[in-house]
């Protein structure tokens, strides 16, 4: 079947430790996405990228880090600037070729601080 | 800058009984996406909403779009239990050429009680 994998689902980071969370997609999406929600909120965007080889802030990228060197592949790493990183974080995809499809979402990773 | 807004927060409502849960944007937009989230889980994709008068049901769910109005709205019918979850309207951007960049609500927990 054909979706969107993250992992690890739970991870813990200590203080001044990069981590990074993985999303690997087999439906072939040219577009990729990492959201972070914090409890009781809406997701925000934090990294998208169009197209390997190729990504662009979103509205929180401050503290992150990504890659896109494969199609399939859109690692996120917390790094240790990002003061304050316990949330549940979305990665998602979309095939920008088919008009208006809802982007698809993974299972999450939940990232705490020890 | 676009504010995506829902109301309400928290819904409390019997099994069988109908409501409606409201989403209000600030600026102009042609697409409109409605997800729900189990806890602790990802997103799933609800409906997409991508023209002025757009109605879309799916069983005890029906969402409309009025772009003029800047609103959507999500009708529940005859409420059952399944039907708990947080739901989450998302308006769309165009952000960097075609990706499409979305701005959720602050999500509408919704508790059907027997």
């Amino acid at each position: 079947d054909g979706g969107i994998t993250q992992s690890p689902k739970y991870l813990f980071r200590k203080e001044g430790q990069n981590v990074t969370l993985s999303c690997e997609q087999n439906l072939n999406h040219d577009a990729m996405y990492w959201y972070r929600q914090d409890p009781g909120q809406g997701l925000r965007l934090i990294y998208y990228s169009q197209i390997v080889n190729d990504f662009q802030k979103g509205d929180i990228a401050e503290g992150y880090s990504v890659s896109r060197e494969k199609k399939e592949s859109f690692p996120l790493t917390v790094t240790s600037a990002q003061k304050n990183p316990t949330a549940f974080y979305l990665c998602a995809s979309r095939d920008q070729g088919s008009g208006n499809q809802p982007q698809h979402f993974g299972d999450g990773t939940r990232l705490s601080i020890l | 800058e676009l504010k995506v807004e829902q109301n309400p927060l928290f819904l409390s409502m019997q099994e069988g009984k109908n409501y409606t849960i409201y989403c209000n944007y600030s600026t102009t937009s042609d697409r409109l996406y409605w997800y729900r989230q189990d806890p602790g889980k990802s997103l799933e994709s609800l409906f997409v909403l991508l023209s002025n008068g757009a109605v879309k049901q799916e069983g005890r769910l029906m969402a409309s779009l009025d772009t003029k109005a800047r609103l959507s709205t999500l009708h529940i019918t005859a409420a059952v239990h399944d039907l708990s979850a947080t739901y989450f309207c998302a308006v769309a951007l165009l952000y960097g050429g075609a990706t499409n960049k979305l701005i959720f609500g602050t999500g509408t927990l919704l508790a059907v009680q027997p």
